[in-house]
This record gives C-alpha cells, structure tokens and sequence, in this order.
C-alpha cells in the first residue's frame, strides 16, 4: 500500500531564505509525483509535475526533485516571500485514476 | 475557460441526515474526481467517474456515491452522515489519464 509522509509539518522562516519541503512515499511504481500549493479558502493548484522518467522540474523560484529509487522528492523554494505563505501538499499518481497524498507543510514565511 | 466550481461553500448537517454536493467541470474535461480532506490530512480519494461512469474508488462505504451528467458536471451523494464525514470536500477535473487535475475550492461540510 503507497504511503505518501511529509517532514517537516510545519515550518517557520524569515523573508528572503531557501528552503527545502521534503516528501517521501514507501512505493517506487508510481507514474508521476506533483507538488501542489493550497490556500485556505481556495483549492489545490498544481506547481510542478514530475514524470516518473524525469528527475527534476522548475519554474521560476521553484525546483523539485524526484528519486525513485530511494522514494523521495523535495521541493525546493528560493528566495522565499510572504505570499509563498501556504500549505504545501504532494501526491503520487499510482494508477491510472488515483493521486496518494501527504499530509502536507504548512509553511509560514515572516516578513 | 471557466474553472472548476463547486456547491454550497458550506454547510452543516445533522448525524444521520443525507447531502448533495455539486461540482461543474472545467469546460473540454470529461473526468471528473472526487476526495475528502480532513482537517489537517490530505485528500483522500473517493471516485472518479468517466462519462457518467464510475472509473475507479477509494477506500469509502457505499454511503457515498456519485453521479456525474451528460455535461460532465458531477455530484457526490453522502447518505446515513457520520461525524466522521465532517471535511472539506474536494473535486478536480481532467481529462482521462490526463496528467493534471484542475480543482475546485471546495465544499466545507460540517456534521453535528
């Protein structure tokens, strides 16, 4: 059974700093990972997409990476601002119809 | 392009009554998902349907079920609510095997 755990919960920086989300799943077959933002009030939107075949994704301040063999992928955000300030979710696409997710980080960028 | 909407934003529900939740697609996409997200979890998946049939379900009991229409809106039914069912109720349209999900902003359900 695919079980999706992201560390840290929760996190906490100042304005400015890089930062790296992990997220960690327990089954290699998947068909893609992504990385999705969350905002109270609001759905999910989707950030980066990584093909299982692909071993990273960027756009603009933001980087993923995906190891399958060791079942891990970080989403690393640069120069971090107060409107990065969401909940970070990512999930596995492990059939052809179903995403596996984490609980998600909350992240919380100080001004 | 209209994006996903979903309805009410919120509602509240007594234990053991029965609730609608509607969901219209992004205009061209003919799958539509379904999932729960409690408080502090990620979603979980409940079903999808593919031109008005069920494509695949989640770990979920009968009590919940779906519909979706001829124009690909969609609806999920919950019968018999537990406390439990309290979450934020979340669909996301595609295209089948599309790789992206386009999601609503959810449907707040609280049962007392």
């Amino acid at each position: 059974k695919q079980e999706v755990t992201q560390i840290p919960a929760a996190l906490s920086v100042p304005e400015g700093e890089n930062l790296v989300l992990n997220c960690s799943f327990t089954d290699s077959a998947i068909y893609n990972l992504q990385w999705f933002r969350q905002d109270p009030g609001k759905g999910l939107t989707s950030l980066l997409l990584i093909q299982s075949s692909q071993r990273e994704q960027t756009s603009g301040r933001l980087n993923a990476s995906l190891d399958k063999s060791s079942g891990r992928s970080t989403l690393y955000i640069a120069a971090s601002q107060p409107g990065d300030s969401a909940t970070y979710l990512c999930a596995v696409r492990h059939s052809n119809y179903q995403l596996i997710w984490g609980a998600g980080t909350k992240l919380i960028i100080k001004p | 392009e209209t994006g996903v909407t979903q309805s009410p934003t919120h509602l509240i529900k007594t234990r053991g009554q029965q609730v609608t939740l509607r969901c219209s697609s992004q205009s061209g996409h003919n799958t539509v998902s379904w999932y729960q997200q409690a408080l502090g979890q990620g979603p979980q998946f409940i079903f999808q349907y593919y031109r008005e049939e069920e494509n695949g379900r989640g770990n979920f009991p009968p009590r919940f079920s779906g519909l979706q229409f001829p124009n690909y809106s969609s609806e999920l039914n919950v019968n018999a609510l537990e406390l439990d069912d309290s979450a934020l109720y979340l669909c996301a349209s595609s295209d089948l095997g599309g790789d992206t999900q386009y999601f609503g902003p959810g449907t707040r359900l609280t049962v007392l």
